[in-house]
């Protein structure tokens, strides 16, 4: 199955700075990578996603990269602010038609000091 | 516009005891339906994914189950709970199909003492 793998596990960065969280996925035939924000006790928020026939995608201040070929993408947060700061989950959708679901990252915290 | 709630918030529970969690979706219809598990400081661990009423595929072996008696209302159970069930379990649903975004419920943090 899926193994998706994220880094870092931590991230400070000063407001105003960039912040960057990549991820890596196993299944070559993986076809949607999406990225999720949670605040402390919430539930996560889908922020963007992206699917595999796309290369690059942006949201005003959040950007998501796809590189299939080294099966990897990155989520590219631009001029940080405090209320950025929270716990960020990529995940990866694989193509084992048997199970209709995504494979989560292990989350990375983002701190965004003011 | 869709929503999902779940419920309760919060619930401690010793162990032994029986568990009922209920998750509904309002605003679609026919939804996929997931249960997930976050352990502390964790990813997310997907327990258990339904596409239609009494439809229910297992992801783990483990000592909770799954029903869906109406297509929008989604039941996390188990008879007897263990020390190890306890974290934080959310709910999720998305449209049918392929590529498909999941959206989340705020999640029930479970306590067992």
């Amino acid at each position: 199955g899926e193994n998706v793998e994220q880094h870092p596990s931590t991230l400070s960065v000063q407001e105003g700075d960039s912040a960057v969280i990549k991820c890596t996925y196993s299944d070559s035939a993986s076809n949607y990578f999406p990225w999720y924000k949670q605040e402390l006790g919430k539930g996560p928020q889908l922020i963007i996603d992206i699917r595999s026939n796309v290369g690059e995608k942006k949201d005003q201040r959040i950007a998501v990269t796809l590189n299939k070929t080294a099966k990897h993408f990155s989520l590219h947060i631009t001029e940080t602010q405090p209320e950025d700061s929270a716990v960020y989950f990529c995940a990866a959708r694989g193509m084992d038609t048997g199970r209709r679901a995504l494979t989560f990252g292990s989350g990375t915290r983002l701190q965004v000091q003011p | 516009s869709q929503t999902i709630h779940q419920w309760p918030a919060t619930l401690v529970q010793p162990v032994g005891s029986p568990l009922s969690l209920e998750c509904t979706v309002e605003g679609t219809s026919n939804p996929n339906l997931y249960w997930y598990r976050q352990a502390a400081g964790r990813g997310l661990q997907l327990l258990f994914y339904s596409v239609g009423i009494g439809q229910i595929s297992s992801e783990v072996p483990q000592n909770l189950s799954a029903s869906r008696p109406q297509d929008r209302q989604f039941i996390l159970s188990s008879k007897k709970l263990l020390l190890s069930d306890s974290g934080f379990y959310l709910c999720a649903w998305s449209v049918q199909g392929a590529r498909q975004p999941q959206h989340f419920g705020d999640g029930t943090r479970l306590s067992i003492l």
